[in-house]
């Protein structure tokens, strides 16, 4: 059971250009969402869904977007890297809609320069 | 606003040496509480949920205990597999239920 799986691990950016990091859960989780995680700052959430469709902002979702075509997979795009996004991003997938016992990837590490 | 602080910042212990970690809060109306550990390059990993003032909850070595206004996170007997960063959260009752406000963590280190 490979649980959330997030790729890519580690990414590079300059100023300006898109990506797109990918999140996927096995476990028929309705609950996924995106949290960033900075020094000295708690975990953030960026964007949430609770099922297939539905998608919402959290608390910092500016330069974000995110889409929930399956259950499964909760991908989040940066628009236009800003040096501000450098961080550890990391996905998480509840079988709740109220996110209790939230379960994590192994978070994806970005820099932008 | 809805708040989380935790303290100390960073503990170092002696293996055997028990202590505790505290999250204090601030929300209108608590749903629940959450602790998380997470080892370092990882996702935080969940250990408890506590939704009432008096409510306990046990794994191994750690004991969760709640309060109206924090939590405590008991470490007996720490052994060096416990050195993580242990992680609070907290989700308020009404509105978006579904969003946790996290606080920036405790930094274990256990030496043997």
């Amino acid at each position: 059971n490979a649980g959330v799986t997030q790729t890519p691990k580690f990414q590079v950016l300059k100023t300006g250009q898109s990506m797109t990091l990918q999140c996927a859960q096995d476990m028929n989780h309705e609950y996924m969402s995106w949290y960033r995680q900075d020094p000295g700052m708690g975990l953030r959430l960026i964007h949430y869904s609770v099922g297939a469709g539905i998608t919402d902002q959290g608390e910092v979702p500016n330069g974000y977007n995110v889409s929930r075509s399956t259950t499964e997979d909760f991908p989040l795009r940066l628009l236009s890297a800003a040096p501000s996004q450098t961080s550890v991003y990391f996905c998480a997938s509840s079988p709740t809609r109220t996110a209790e016992k939230l379960f994590f990837g192994s978070g994806t590490q970005l820099s932008v320069l | 606003e809805d708040q989380v602080t935790q303290s100390p910042e960073a503990l170092r212990l002696q293996e055997g040496e028990s202590s505790s970690l505290n999250c204090s809060y601030t929300v209108s109306g608590l749903r629940g509480l959450f602790w998380y550990r997470q080892d370092p390059g990882k996702g935080p990993e969940f250990l408890f949920t506590l939704y009432s003032a008096g409510e306990e909850k046990e794994k191994e070595r750690l004991k969760a205990t709640l309060t109206k206004k924090e939590s405590f996170l008991h470490i007996t007997a720490p052994k060096p597999e416990d050195s993580a960063t242990y992680l609070c959260a907290v989700q308020a009752r009404g509105g978006a239920t579904n969003k946790l406000i996290f606080g920036t963590g405790t930094l274990l280190a256990v030496q043997p």
